[in-house]
Parts: structure tokens; C-alpha cells; sequence
């Protein structure tokens, strides 16, 4: 089974403050992903990368940046954090396939920002 | 820019009964998903279509796929409790070769015993 894990699940930092979130997958996939999910507005993708060290903006990348040195780690960064940034962010992981192929979802890492 | 929509966004129905839930999106794609999330839970995978005319079951859920007309429904058979959820869409927009999925804002669906 793949699996994609989180570093935290709930996470609590002052306005200000450099977080860190980190995400691992063992299935060897490719591609990876990080999302920010809140009420009544869905998933929306912030960042995501196709290969190590290679990265693209998603719908929302303002605020945020994001590190893949290895093919299985994929860091999303707060530089600065601001209580707008309180949510709930969920890494994902997938193969590349021309086909299309599903994405598997972390746990989830609840954020607040105070 | 692609939008997907859902609808409904709520939906309470009672046990043992069939409900469709409908998903529209703007832009020409033959690849859809349908994820569940059960609350404070992770996504978890239904079913994936990636053809016009797609037709997915399994138990008590069939997802379909139509893409000359942007729409994929989730039709749920006589309800049973278990399937209380999130349900969310999500629709596969090809950039350089890569999948990028844009999701529906979901269907939270609650079903009464």
C-alpha cells in the first residue's frame, strides 16, 4: 500500500514564524503535492513538483515556497506565517502516467497560526 | 481557468434510499476522480474514469463519466450509514505531460438512520 505521511498532525505558530511542513511517500512516485483544504472552498493546490528539485506554482503559491531534495520528501514552507494561513494542509503523491493516475493523500497537518 | 462544481454541497438523506451527486466542470478532460473524506480523515480514493462513457461500482456506489457534457454523477444505492462523508470530485488538467487535478468544493452527505 503507498503510503504518505505528515510530520505533525496538528500544529499551533505565532504570526511571524518559519514553519515548516514536511511529507514522505514510499512508493517511489514522482509526482508530489500540497494542498490547503478549507470550509466551503474545497482543496486548493499550492504547490507541486514533478522530480526532485524541480517545482511548480499551483492555484494559491502566495505566502508559501517549497523544497524536494529527495525524490520522496517534499517540504512546504511558511516564511513568514499570518493567521490567514491557519487550515489544514494535505500532501499527496502519484505516479507519472499519461493515462492519468490517482492521487494518495496524506493524513493531514492542521494549522493554526495565532 | 478550470472550475468544477458540485452539488449539492449538503445533502441528508435517510436510509435505504438512491441519491445522485453531480459534478460539472468547464474545461474539456476525459480523466475525473472521486475521493471520500471522513471527518478529521485523510482523501481516500474511489474511483477513477478516464474515458467518455466511464462506468465504475463498488457496493452501493457507480460513478459515470460524460465528457461531452463536462459531467461525472456519483450515484449512491440505498443508503446505508457507513457511507456518511465528504465526497469530492476532481478533475485532471494536463500540464506538460503531468497530471494537475483541480477539485469540486465537495458534497458532505449525511445519511439518517
Amino acid at each position: 500500500d503507498v503510503k504518505v505521511t505528515q510530520s505533525s498532525r496538528y500544529l499551533v505558530k505565532r504570526t511571524g514564524e518559519k514553519v515548516f511542513l514536511e511529507c514522505v511517500q514510499d512508493m517511489d512516485h514522482e509526482n508530489m503535492f500540497w494542498y490547503r483544504q478549507d470550509p466551503g472552498l474545497g482543496l486548493r493546490l499550492i504547490y507541486f513538483s514533478y522530480d526532485v528539485k524541480m517545482k511548480e506554482k499551483g492555484d494559491i503559491p502566495e505566502g508559501y515556497s517549497v523544497s524536494r531534495e529527495k525524490k520522496e520528501r517534499f517540504s512546504l514552507i511558511l516564511e513568514s506565517a499570518s493567521t490567514n494561513q491557519t487550515s489544514m494542509y494535505l500532501c499527496a503523491s502519484s505516479l507519472r502516467s499519461e493515462v492519468g493516475a490517482e492521487q494518495y493523500f496524506g493524513p493531514g497537518t492542521r494549522l493554526t497560526v495565532t | 481557468e478550470l472550475k468544477v462544481e458540485q452539488n449539492p454541497l449538503f445533502l441528508s438523506m435517510q436510509e435505504g434510499k438512491n441519491y445522485t451527486i453531480y459534478c460539472n466542470y468547464s474545461t474539456t478532460s476525459d480523466r475525473l476522480y472521486w475521493y471520500r473524506q471522513d471527518p478529521g480523515k485523510s482523501l481516500e480514493s474511489l474511483f477513477v474514469l478516464l474515458s467518455n462513457g466511464a462506468v465504475k461500482q463498488e457496493g452501493r456506489l457507480m460513478a459515470s463519466l460524460d465528457t461531452k457534457a463536462r459531467l461525472s454523477t456519483l450515484h449512491i444505492t440505498a443508503a446505508v450509514h457507513d457511507l456518511s462523508a465528504t465526497y469530492f470530485c476532481a478533475v485532471d488538467l494536463r500540464n506538460f505531460g503531468n497530471e494537475k487535478l483541480t477539485f469540486g468544493t465537495g458534497t458532505r452527505l449525511t445519511i439518517i438512520p
